[in-house]
């Protein structure tokens, strides 16, 4: 089985602050993880994924996350917030091959002027 | 990137009357497509796993004959709520898997008000 979790529900960085979203995974076979994003009444746009490759992934809108199988995460950070970063980010993990995607909460993020 | 488009946006409809909703991958062939349904605040709950050419598996606690799954084409999944209530009033995202990168793809989702 796997889950994953999210510490913090709700996350606010100033603008042009370091933007760092946590997210923890449990996994019996090496994941596929994913961030996505969601914008009020939208559908999740795919930020990154990470598929077995390098460990440290980039995306888009200036996001990365590093995949540490020792710590079982998979942080998303950004250098420099900007407003329109704020929205809901969800990680995902599945595996290779698997069907389903697991959901994290959610972490809502705000940007402050 | 690959490009999942859903249909309608929004729907208003009254009590007992059905709901059609469609999910289509638009440059990429999808066999497998997934409908979730989202609270406000709260994560994805995905709802089933749509298989091209065969009968959607449903997760527990979703009354299949609720909610009718229908994937008759790589590029088209559709998803039926009969007789609608008050009660299914809910934000539904359908995605579509892109095969063999394992990536989901999401439509922009379908926000449902039952009357």
């Amino acid at each position: 089985a796997q889950s994953v979790t999210q510490l913090g529900s709700h996350v606010s960085v100033s603008e042009g602050a370091l933007v760092l979203l946590r997210c923890n995974y449990s996994s019996s076979v090496p994941p596929y993880l994913f961030w996505y994003v969601q914008y009020p009444n939208q559908g999740l746009q795919l930020l990154l994924k990470y598929t077995s490759a390098a460990t440290l992934v980039k995306g888009i809108n200036g996001f990365e996350a590093e995949f540490k199988k020792s710590e079982t995460s998979f942080h998303l950070t950004k250098p420099s917030a900007h407003m329109s970063d704020a929205a809901e980010y969800f990680c995902a993990v599945t595996s290779k091959g698997g069907q389903n995607f697991v959901f994290g909460p959610g972490t809502r993020l705000s940007v402050l002027p | 990137g690959a490009v999942v488009s859903q249909h309608p946006s929004r729907v208003i409809c009254k009590s007992g009357t059905s709901v059609k909703i469609e999910c289509r991958s638009l440059d990429f062939q999808a066999t497998t497509m997934f409908w979730y349904r989202q609270f406000p605040k709260q994560s994805l709950m995905l709802m089933a796993t749509s298989n091209e050419g065969s009968k959607a598996t449903y997760e527990q606690g979703v009354e299949k004959d609720k909610f009718l799954i229908n994937h008759a084409s790589l590029t088209l999944s559709t998803l039926t709520v009969t007789s609608a209530h008050p009660e299914d009033s809910s934000f539904y995202i359908c995605s579509a898997q892109e095969d063999p990168k394992n990536i989901q793809y999401f439509g922009a989702g379908t926000r449902l008000s039952v009357l």
